[in-house]
């Protein structure tokens, strides 16, 4: 079993729909972090958390460290937020920036 | 720099062959990573430096790989003699320090090994 796991693996939307991708982990974190990916394209850090919620435009991160799982939302999702949206944590123990990914969740936005 | 810059931006090479792939951080940026996105497989962490050493060496995948930062700035990964398996995409990203702090990431690196 991956230390991160990502559902669902892929998403379709309509535009104008919400969103949410979730993230579960099994080990102690000291960070959260979510990801994009565009097709072809580097990767962006949407959000980095390490409780409650943080929101950056239609975008919306939160964490339960107790249940050690953690969303993504996307409000009045656009085409252009099509994507793969990837959750990594930093361990809490150990070496705190060696990310540990999850394997990803390609979103597709249509018109 | 704007953000991190990686190059090349494509490689391909022959098996056997040695290759060199180089970062260049955020300019003040101590922390710098390096990862692996292999075809069909999520991202696996090789290795961080803190300034110009390494700490955490753990995530390599064989001795055929190293990594060397000078100055604290630009790092340059090393991959020996290389295998069909080694064909990734190459990413590296830097912070402002280690620890809880967010990662800018470069535009990678695609190795092709024939």
């Amino acid at each position: 079993k991956n230390e991160v796991e990502q559902s669902p693996q892929n998403l379709t939307a309509q535009e104008g729909e919400f969103i949410t991708i979730n993230c579960s982990y099994s080990v102690g974190i000291s960070a959260l972090h979510w990801l994009q990916q565009h097709p072809g394209g580097g990767i962006v850090s949407l959000f980095m958390l390490s409780s409650g919620k943080k929101k950056h435009g239609r975008l919306i991160a939160t964490i339960n460290i107790q249940e050690k799982h953690s969303s993504l939302h996307i409000t009045a999702s656009h085409p252009r937020d099509s994507a793969v949206y990837i959750c990594a944590v930093s361990p809490l123990t150990g070496t705190a920036s060696k990310l540990t990914f999850g394997t990803g969740t390609r979103l597709q936005v249509t018109l | 720099g704007a953000g991190v810059s990686q190059s090349p931006s494509n490689k391909v090479t022959e098996k056997g062959k040695d290759v060199e792939l180089r970062c260049d951080p955020i300019s003040g940026h101590t922390a710098l990573y390096w990862y692996r996105q292999s075809l069909g497989q999520g991202l696996e962490f090789l290795i961080y430096f803190q300034g110009n050493s390494a700490p955490d060496k753990s995530g390599l995948p064989s001795d055929r790989f190293s990594a060397e930062r000078t100055g604290g700035s630009v790092s340059t990964l090393t991959i020996q003699r290389t295998q069909q398996e080694d064909s990734a995409v190459y990413l590296c990203a830097s912070s402002l320090t280690v620890g809880y702090n967010e990662q800018f990431f470069g535009p990678g690196t695609r190795l092709t090994v024939l």
